[in-house]
């Protein structure tokens, strides 16, 4: 069964924490990538990935950055957290093979909650 | 570029009863097409999507999804609801040629009572 863990579910930071959310695939995707979702503005791409080393900004990178050092892991960093980045994190991958089968279908983690105080 | 509307942010409806959730994109470049459930406190999963072939799409959990290319819009339908059916639903669309980065619809959320 395909999957992608993030690992935290939920998470507690104050203001100015330098913070890390991890996230782990094991389907041998190129591609993935962080989105933030917050109440009515729906998913909202802040950085995606699709190489080791390599990554893009997406729709909303400022106050963030990414690492991707290894193919199964892409990790998301709050350099200084602020209290307008309470969110849910979620993190997803998906391949560019098109003799895959779920070609360009998105894989989601769990999600992370974070509230910065 | 592309863009996606989900025209109604939240349809409330009755345990049993026909439900359709709308999406309509604009794209200058043929699209994927996709849609998307999350329910409470979990990530997204795929229902269904389009790709090329038959324009009826049948997904999990007895949900269906028509792509109509003339009106742009690949609507969501089900005959029946449950309450397990009580979600987010996001439509999202990729460019076919090439692009990996879907374009996501702000969501729909479906409240089914009993």
């Amino acid at each position: 069964d395909v999957k992608v863990t993030q690992s935290s579910r939920y998470l507690v930071k104050r203001t100015g924490e330098k913070v890390f959310l991890e996230c782990v695939q094991d389907m041998d995707h190129e591609n993935m990538f962080w989105y933030r979702q917050d109440p009515g503005l729906g998913l909202r791409l802040i950085y995606f990935s699709y190489d080791v080393k390599m990554k893009e900004k997406g729709d909303i990178p400022e106050g963030y950055s990414v690492s991707r050092e290894k193919k199964e892991r892409f990790s998301l960093i709050l350099e200084s957290a602020s209290t307008n980045q309470t969110s849910m994190y979620l993190c997803a991958s998906s391949s560019r093979d098109r003799g895959y089968k779920p070609y360009n279908e998105q894989f989601f983690g769990p999600g992370t909650r974070l509230t910065v105080l | 570029a592309q863009s996606v509307t989900q025209l109604d942010s939240q349809v409330p409806v009755f345990e049993e009863a026909p439900v359709e959730l709308r999406c309509n994109y604009s794209s200058s470049v043929s699209v994927y097409l996709f849609w998307y459930v999350q329910y409470p406190n979990q990530g997204l999963q795929l229902l269904l999507k389009y790709l090329s072939g038959s324009t009826l799409v049948k997904g999990i959990n007895g949900f269906e999804a028509e792509f109509n290319k003339s009106q742009t819009s690949f609507h969501l339908r089900k005959p029946s609801v449950h309450i397990s059916d009580t979600a987010e639903y996001f439509c999202a669309v990729t460019p076919s040629g090439g692009s990996y980065i879907p374009t996501f619809g702000r969501g729909t959320s479906l409240i089914v009572h009993p």
